[in-house]
């Protein structure tokens, strides 16, 4: 089977960093995913790693090890804006290219 | 550019029942995907079309359950006869490769 394990919750300080683990166990793996989703709104894409190593894209960074099967979305300095639920994703067959999600972490940014 | 777009956005049905979503993915993406997520739990695969074929439906849950593309453009999803536990929130997602899905905003399924 497939599964996905990170945080259910996490909070921090406005300015802060905050990082967001993920482990997942797969038949196969070609690639871990980040989406953001606010309340009522749609997953947005934030990253993907195919790759060993960190990804930076602005304030977020994304982290990948393979032989760990291990992942970390990194948010930098904070936003009021960035509360919202994080998932992972991973891409786990060949040919075909839907996602598997993990549950979500639940960002809470306090001032 | 459009983004995804979803009607309806809410729909509130009565057990055996039948509904149908619809999905416009962003114009020129191939590949088109139908997800649902029950209160509280993850985001889960449903289908993926590649243009108007099936590429996978293993995560379809039963055969009340019917999707199709049309033309390679707008999906539906049918549910018919819908049950209590088909309630949830049902997202499409489109894309041109694998990496990069982009979701439309959803639309939340009540069954009574």
């Amino acid at each position: 089977g497939q599964s996905l394990e990170q945080p259910s919750e996490v909070t921090a300080v406005e300015g802060a960093i905050v990082q967001i683990n993920c482990t997942y166990q797969t038949s196969g793996f070609y690639g871990l995913s980040w989406y953001q989703q606010h309340d009522g709104g749609a997953p947005t894409f934030l990253s993907y790693n195919a790759l060993d190593g960190l990804e930076e894209t602005g304030r977020f960074s994304s982290f990948l090890s393979r032989s760990d099967s291990y992942g970390y979305l990194l948010l930098q300095e904070l936003q009021m804006k960035d509360s919202a639920s994080y998932f992972c994703a991973v891409r786990s067959q060949t040919g075909a290219n839907n996602l598997f999600f993990g549950t979500g972490t639940r960002l809470t940014v306090i001032p | 550019e459009a983004g995804v777009t979803q009607f309806p956005s809410h729909s509130v049905i009565e057990k055996g029942q039948t509904v149908t979503l619809r999905c416009d993915p962003i114009s020129g993406h191939d590949n088109l995907y139908w997800y649902r997520r029950v209160m509280g739990k993850e985001i889960k695969f449903l289908l993926h079309f590649v243009k108007e074929s099936k590429q996978d439906e293993s995560g379809m849950p039963n055969n009340r359950f019917l999707a199709e593309r049309t033309g390679g453009t707008y999906s539906t999803l049918k549910v018919q006869p819908a049950e209590l536990e088909d309630s949830g929130v049902y997202f499409c997602a489109s894309s041109q490769g694998p990496e990069k899905q982009y979701f439309g905003p959803g639309t939340r399924l009540t069954v009574l």
